[in-house]
Formats: C-alpha cells, structure tokens, sequence
C-alpha cells in the first residue's frame, strides 16, 4: 500500500517558534509538494522539490522554507511561526506528468 | 494563467444524484481528475479520465467531459451519508509540468 506519512497529524505551537513538519513517500516518486488548506481558498501551493535538494517557490512561499536532502523525505520549516499560518498542511508526491498525486493525512497546525 | 473553478457548496438528499461541476481553462490538459476529501484527512484519488475521452463511469460514479466548453462534472448516483466530502477537481497540463492544478472544492453536504 503505497504511503505518504506526515509526522504529526495536529501540532501547536508558539508565536515566534520554528517549525518542522516533515513528510515521507515510499513510492520513489521524483516530484513532493506542501499545500497549505484554508476555509474557501482551497488548496494553495507553498513550495514543491522536483530532485534531491531541488526546489522551486510556489504561490505563497512567505514565511516558509523547505528541504529535500533525501529523496523520500520533505521537510517544511516556519522560521519564525505566526499565528497567521494556522491551517492544515498537506503534503503531495508524484512521480511526474500524467500520473496520480497521492497526498498524506495532513497536519493541523495551530500557531497560539 | 491556469485555473481551475468550482462551486464551494452542494446538498443533496440521500438517494437523490449529485452533479459537482468544474470549468478550466488549459486546453492542453492530458488528464482531469476528481479527488475526495473526507474530514480531517488527505485528498484521495476517486477517479480521472483522459482528455480524449467524453465519459467515464464506475459503478455509482460517471464523470463527464466537455473539451470544446472546458467542463468537467462528477455525478454521483444514489448519493449516501458516507460521500459527504470536499470534492476537488484538478487538472494535469501534461508532459512539462511538475504540479497538478487543483480547484478550490466542492463541500458536498448528504442530508439524511
């Protein structure tokens, strides 16, 4: 059963704490994305790795910031968390074009 | 740009069809595909088709695809409590491009 596992499923954390969500695929897959997921704005893409320790900026990279030292693994770092970044967190994987995204379980994250 | 839109609510009786609607805008989409939110979870892949094609169906669900008005729609027959969901529609612009481009959900809500 192919998986991508986000570390926590809820988090709460303090204004000006630094953050990592982390998030694992076991499928091989080439492409990992982190949305984030807010009431009417739908899913919005922050940042996605194509390669190991590539990276490209999505549509609201602000305060964030991301690392892929490992193929499986992508990690999403808040530098300094607000409490404007409370959502959930969605972590994708896909091996490319024409092909599925599978996303994990997602990360509620509340910033007090 | 590339976008994707949807109605943010429905509700349907049990029983009853439910028809989500969803435009977009790239012609070149090699695939479309509907995924399922279900509370407190990830989006999981409930079915796609091909852009060559103009129908699909799979036992309660038949998605339809207009190519020439860029509309997709997902019905769902016999609509049970247990398909209360956020539905999205997403569409894959093919070879090129890393991320698929997702709208921003349909909430559909089963009254029993």
């Amino acid at each position: 059963d192919v998986k991508v596992t986000q570390s926590s499923r809820y988090l709460v954390k303090r204004t000006g704490e630094k953050v990592f969500l982390e998030c694992v695929q076991d499928m091989d897959h080439e492409n990992m994305f982190w949305y984030r997921q807010d009431p009417g704005l739908g899913l919005r893409l922050i940042y996605f790795s194509y390669d190991v320790k590539m990276k490209e900026k999505g549509d609201i990279p602000e305060g964030y910031s991301v690392s892929r030292e490992k193929k499986e693994r992508f990690s999403l770092i808040l530098e300094s968390a607000s409490t404007n970044q409370t959502s959930m967190y969605l972590c994708a994987s896909r091996q490319g074009a024409n092909t599925e995204a599978f996303f994990g379980q997602g990360t509620r994250l509340t910033v007090v | 740009g590339e976008d994707v839109e949807q109605s943010l609510f429905l509700s349907v009786r049990e029983g009853d069809s439910s028809v989500i609607n969803c435009t977009y805008t790239d012609s070149s989409s090699t695939y479309l595909y509907w995924y399922k939110q279900e509370p407190g979870a990830g989006l999981q892949l409930l079915t796609y088709i091909f852009s060559n094609m103009d129908m699909k169906q799979d036992q309660r669900l038949t998605v339809l695809l207009n190519k020439k008005d860029k509309h997709l729609s997902l019905r769902i027959a016999d609509t049970q409590t247990g398909d209360s969901a956020i539905y999205f529609c997403a569409e894959d612009p093919g070879a090129g491009s890393y991320q698929l481009t997702f709208g921003k959900g349909t909430k559909l809500s089963v009254i029993p």
